[in-house]
């Protein structure tokens, strides 16, 4: 499975814009994107995926690089829910989820 | 609507115990995965099932770990003879189509072995 890599952690002030980074250098043609999410004592939830154009949806946006070997999750306007871990996953045909340590998103008040 | 349940959301075994976890995915989900959370980690794959066959089981990481679907909807993974580094929290998801749809996940097990 090609790997991706996200920093530790990322802090950000509550109702400003948060842009997540993610590196995927090794992707496949076939790779979609995904994003997932992780709130303490919780499942994992889906947030966002892309295999090559950006895409938008109620809960953010996805930028991906016109070479495809990174992309940025966007959260609009932070609040504190959001706080959690976000984990950016290359998923291909076999449609297993080979998650990484992803990133820890703290929110400010 | 229900989203996947599991159960029971807590689980503390003697080493060397059995112990069965119980995955109810969303009606009508097709696919079915395992995966196994160790503190402070992502989750890792265990297992996966379309209806009630297992398509791969590549991720159980011993012989004592086995899983089962056998009507195609609620999965029961097992795991004989407990050891202490089983504890983690086992997390279940389900996916409606083949296809790169989003899983939806349960709150997960949390297994200790003592």
């Amino acid at each position: 499975d090609a790997k991706t890599t996200q920093p530790n952690s990322m802090e950000s002030n509550e109702e400003e814009p948060v842009h997540l980074p993610c590196n995927h250098s090794t992707i496949s043609g076939t790779d979609y994107i995904h994003w997932y999410r992780q709130l303490p004592s919780q499942g994992p939830e889906y947030v966002i995926h892309g295999l090559t154009s950006n895409v938008n949806n109620r809960m953010a946006s996805l930028a991906i690089a016109e070479d495809r070997k990174s992309s940025t999750l966007i959260l609009h306007r932070a609040t504190l829910r959001d706080a959690a871990v976000y984990y950016c996953i290359l998923s291909g045909a076999n449609s297993k989820l080979t998650f990484g340590k992803g990133i820890t998103l703290s929110v400010r008040p | 609507g229900a989203g996947v349940s599991q159960s029971p959301r807590y689980k503390v075994a003697k080493r060397g115990q059995d112990v069965a976890l119980r995955c109810d995915p969303i009606s009508g989900h097709v696919s079915l995965f395992w995966y196994q959370q160790a503190l402070g980690q992502g989750p890792e794959f265990l297992t996966y099932f379309q209806n009630e066959a297992q398509l791969d089981k590549s991720g159980l990481p011993s012989d004592r770990f086995f899983a089962e679907r056998p009507e195609g909807s609620v999965s029961t993974l097992k795991i004989q003879r407990t050891q202490q580094e089983d504890s983690a929290v086992y997390l279940c998801a389900s996916r409606p189509v083949w296809t790169y749809n989003e899983q939806f996940f349960g709150p997960g097990t949390r297994l200790t072995v003592l």
